[in-house]
């Protein structure tokens, strides 16, 4: 099975800051990676799929990138609305798996 | 809009069963794979079984498997996951999940239903 790996597990950070998040996968995945937003209470919230395609009403502040092992989500200007927990996501073969989440927090 | 509603949620005990059920509309659900995803209470996110969109293929987290069995109804736009000899450990919010088109992930996700496994 797959493990992804995600760095760091929580993180804080001021209001106009440019945030990165890290997510390993213990063998290549292509670019079979998504991130979500998740706030508490709340189901998750699809942001980026096959590791850099925005979802459709996401703002652009918000980017993926990456491929094989490696990739990141990047937020270019912390917005207030942005402090969540984040999960990337491994999707193509069974079992699919989820990172361990960072929780971004205000700083 | 895309709705996705879980129900069949509440308290149980260790070695019971429960049925979870998930009404979708306002999408053609014959046509989508769907998902099952938990959540155990302040923990990440697991991926728990699929369902191929006509229910010929399915698969499950080694975690629930040969415990679980994932289904669909197509005429009545209904996931539905049968879940029998519960763990405390299967305690957890339960999401059902659309995998959305043209390579996409989990583009629309139910509210959740908590099942709560404790004697």
């Amino acid at each position: 099975d797959i493990q992804m790996t995600q760095s760091p597990s929580t993180l804080s950070a001021s209001v106009g800051d440019r945030v990165t998040i890290t997510c390993r996968a213990s063998q290549s995945i292509s670019y079979w990676l998504a991130w979500y937003q998740q706030k508490p209470g709340k189901a998750p919230n699809l942001l980026i799929y096959k590791a850099s395609t925005l979802e459709s009403g996401v703002p652009s502040r918000f980017s993926g990138s990456g491929s094989g092992t490696e990739f990141t989500l990047t937020i270019s200007s912390l917005q207030p609305d942005d402090f969540a927990s984040y999960y990337c996501q491994f999707y193509d073969s069974y079992p699919w798996t989820f990172g361990q989440g960072t929780k971004v927090e205000i700083k | 809009q895309v709705q996705l509603v879980e129900s069949g949620g509440g308290v149980v005990q260790p070695g019971r069963s429960l049925r979870l059920s998930c009404a979708a509309s306002a999408f053609t659900f014959s046509t989508y794979p769907m998902h099952w995803v938990r959540q155990a209470p302040g923990k990440g996110l697991e991926w728990v079984a699929f369902i191929s969109y006509d229910g010929s293929n399915k698969y499950y987290a080694d975690s629930v498997k040969g415990r679980f069995i994932i289904s669909r109804d197509n005429s009545k736009n209904t996931l539905s996951l049968q879940m029998n000899s519960l763990r405390t450990e299967d305690t957890a919010v339960y999401y059902c999940a659309r995998r959305g088109n043209w390579g996409s992930a989990y583009d629309y996700w139910g509210q959740g239903t908590l099942v709560t496994v404790s004697s």
